[in-house]
């Protein structure tokens, strides 16, 4: 079975730090991503992944970073935490269906971050 | 960018009961999945229904889709409670995308 994990369940951090959220998953999947999850807006791309290195920004980056160093690994950085960036982040990565050009994703338990 | 919507967003039935969930979505699709997600917990993938099909069946769930209306559905026949979940729709553009794009979702109560 396929696992991703994170590194928190939960995480209270203060407005100004630098956060780090840890993604890993063991099936060698080219693509990983991170959303953020709201009540009401449902779930939103923050940054995609397809390669070690590459990155592409999705619907909302600002006031966020990535970095993918190993292929198992995708890390989300806030650079210095604001009180709306509290939410429930979700990490993923996604496998290519043989003989199509089809993606299913898998995904994370979730790290609910609230920023005080 | 393109979103599916699923409707209602809230839906509360009783064990047995059968759960209906319907998704609409703006542009053409490559592919409609379901997933479904426990309350504070990951999405789990459900089942996925290629454009050129119409319907899918995989245990107690029932998947239809319509690309002339942009739109598809969910059945959950003879509902339990464990089935207490959100559920979401994705699409992925067409000709295919690494990239999926879901909906708000669906938030199932099955009462026992």
């Amino acid at each position: 079975d396929v696992k991703v994990t994170q590194s928190s369940r939960y995480l209270v951090k203060r407005t100004g730090e630098k956060v780090f959220l840890e993604c890993v998953q063991d099936m060698d999947h080219e693509n990983m991503f991170w959303y953020r999850q709201d009540p009401g807006l449902g779930l939103r791309l923050i940054y995609f992944s397809y390669d070690v290195k590459m990155k592409e920004k999705g619907d909302i980056p600002e006031g966020y970073s990535v970095s993918r160093e190993k292929k198992e690994r995708f890390s989300l950085i806030l650079e210095s935490a604001s009180t709306n960036q509290t939410s429930m982040y979700l990490c993923a990565s996604s496998l290519l269906l043989p003989g199509s050009r089809t993606y299913e994703q898998y995904f994370g338990p979730g790290t609910r971050l609230t920023v005080t | 960018s393109q979103q599916g919507e699923e409707d209602p967003q809230a839906l509360s039935i009783q064990e047995g009961e059968n759960a209906t969930m319907n998704c609409s979505y703006k542009t053409s699709i490559n592919n409609l999945q379901w997933y479904r997600q426990n309350s504070g917990r990951g999405l789990v993938h459900l089942i996925l229904i290629r454009s050129n099909e119409r319907e899918k069946h995989s245990g107690r769930l029932r998947v239809t889709l319509d690309t002339s209306k942009k739109s598809s559905s969910l059945l959950i026949t003879a509902s339990r409670a464990a089935d207490t979940a959100s559920y979401f729709c994705a699409t992925d553009a067409e000709g295919g995308s690494e990239k999926l794009v879901f909906g708000k979702g669906t938030k199932l109560t099955v009462n026992p």
